[in-house]
């Protein structure tokens, strides 16, 4: 049991060019989440998604794009990279009815866009 | 806007004592729950509690909810190097699916 599992771990952008970060979770959780964590800032939530072909925005959702066509994996991706998404990204999962569930952590990317 | 606040943003203290560290947050919610993460690390689930619940215990951690206050205070009893990370306090508003994380506080534990 991989629990929740992302790839890659470490990425090097240039300014404008694209890639995905791909989340992928092997307990059967309906609920995902991509986060990004910058210093000081804590984990702000960029997208969720409450079930496979269902995505909705987060509180920082600008210039990113996700999908969740299966119901384990959600992917996270950046068209056109920009300095300013430099960050370390976190999925998690949870299971339904999130108010009420902890949600279990990837173990992150860390992304420098130059 | 951030919902959770945690305070104090450091703290250092010697192994053996306690460690307490507080949120506050700013809407209803229908729980609270606090993570660890250590460096470099994902986060990891603590403790939860409901809004319907005043105080939790796990081992040698002690939770406290305090709604009326929007408030919340974790308390890390006779701390070990190993609790040396980040913890932050996550809320769920009421209605919503979305968890809103603090900023955190750094904890470390001198051996």
């Amino acid at each position: 049991n991989a629990g929740v599992t992302q790839t890659p771990k470490f990425r090097v952008l240039k300014t404008g060019q694209s890639m995905t970060l791909l989340c992928a979770q092997d307990m059967n959780h309906e609920y995902m989440y991509w986060y990004r964590q910058d210093p000081g800032m804590g984990l702000r939530l960029i997208h969720y998604s409450v079930g496979e072909g269902t995505t909705a925005k987060g509180e920082v959702p600008d210039g990113y794009n996700v999908s969740r066509l299966k119901k384990q994996n959600f992917l996270l991706g950046l068209e056109s990279a920009a300095p300013s998404q430099t960050s370390v990204y976190f999925c998690a999962s949870s299971w339904i009815l999130a108010a009420w569930n902890e949600q279990y952590f990837g173990p992150g990317t860390r992304l420098t866009v130059t | 806007s951030q919902q959770g606040e945690e305070d104090p943003q450091a703290l250092s203290i010697q192994e053996g004592e306690n460690a307490t560290m507080n949120c506050s947050y700013k809407t209803s919610i229908n729980n609270l729950q606090w993570y660890r993460q250590n460096s470099g690390r994902g986060l990891v689930h603590l403790i939860l509690i409901r809004s319907n619940e005043r105080e939790k215990h796990s081992g040698r951690l002690r939770v406290t909810l305090d709604t009326s206050k929007k408030s919340s205070s974790l308390l890390i009893t006779a701390s070990r190097a190993a609790d040396t990370a980040s913890y932050f306090c996550a809320t769920v508003p009421s209605g919503t699916y979305k968890y809103i994380f603090g900023t955190g506080t750094r904890l470390k534990v001198l051996a």
